[in-house]
């Protein structure tokens, strides 16, 4: 069965600190790897996708991708109230079309 | 440029009932997958809908079912409705060429009674 993991948290963090988010995934082939926010209540949006070893910034945000150690990652950089929310990590493994999702680890910045 | 809509929003429904419910996707986009994302988990993958086929199916029994249309919306459709089917439906759209990369509709809200 392939798996994407997360800690559900709650991690809270403090405004302006630096918030880290870890996502495991099983399949050692996976090529495409994703980013999502969800707010309470509403549906996920996307935050970045990462394709290649190494790290990719955008903004606040900077995912790191390391596939040998089969690890993602998301940086966010001085962290405000409003990034309070669920970080999805999903993974799209290899011979297949379908997003396998982590169950998301719940953020809290706190002010 | 328009984003995925879905409807309806909300829907409430008994028991053994059946429902529809429909996605457009974004302007551009010609692959539609739909999920099920229950409180507290990861969306959960349905099904895969491009060039009005089903082209993958994830661990879901036949009471869910699905269409895609020429103008590339789509269709979920769930039969015999149980308490577990309560969630939240969510439609994603994609170009099948270049980026794989999928956006979310806003979601409907299923409660079954």
């Amino acid at each position: 069965q392939k798996e994407v993991e997360q800690n559900s948290g709650p991690l809270s963090v403090p405004e302006g600190a630096i918030a880290s988010l870890n996502c495991t995934y099983s399949d050692r082939v996976s090529q495409s790897f994703f980013w999502y926010r969800q707010y309470s209540g509403k549906s996920p949006e996307l935050i970045m996708s990462i394709y290649s070893n190494g790290d990719k910034e955008d903004g606040r945000f900077t995912a790191q991708l390391n596939k040998a150690s089969q690890y993602v990652s998301l940086l966010i950089r001085d962290s405000q109230p409003s990034d309070s929310a669920t970080y999805l990590c999903a993974v799209i493994f290899s011979g297949t079309y379908k997003y396998i999702f982590g169950t998301g680890t719940r953020l809290k910045v706190l002010a | 440029d328009a984003g995925v809509t879905q409807s309806p929003t909300h829907l409430i429904k008994t028991r053994g009932q059946q429902v529809t419910l429909r996605c457009s996707p974004k302007s551009g986009h010609d692959t539609v997958s739909w999920y099920q994302q229950a409180l507290g988990q990861g969306p959960q993958f349905i099904f895969q809908y491009y060039e009005e086929e089903e082209r993958q199916r994830g661990n879901f029994p036949d009471r869910f079912s699905g269409h895609q249309f020429p103008n590339y919306s789509s269709e979920l459709n769930v039969n015999a409705l149980l308490l577990g089917d309560s969630a939240l439906y969510l439609c994603a759209s994609r170009r099948d060429y270049g980026t794989d990369t999928q956006y979310f509709g806003p979601g409907t809200r299923l409660t079954v009674l």
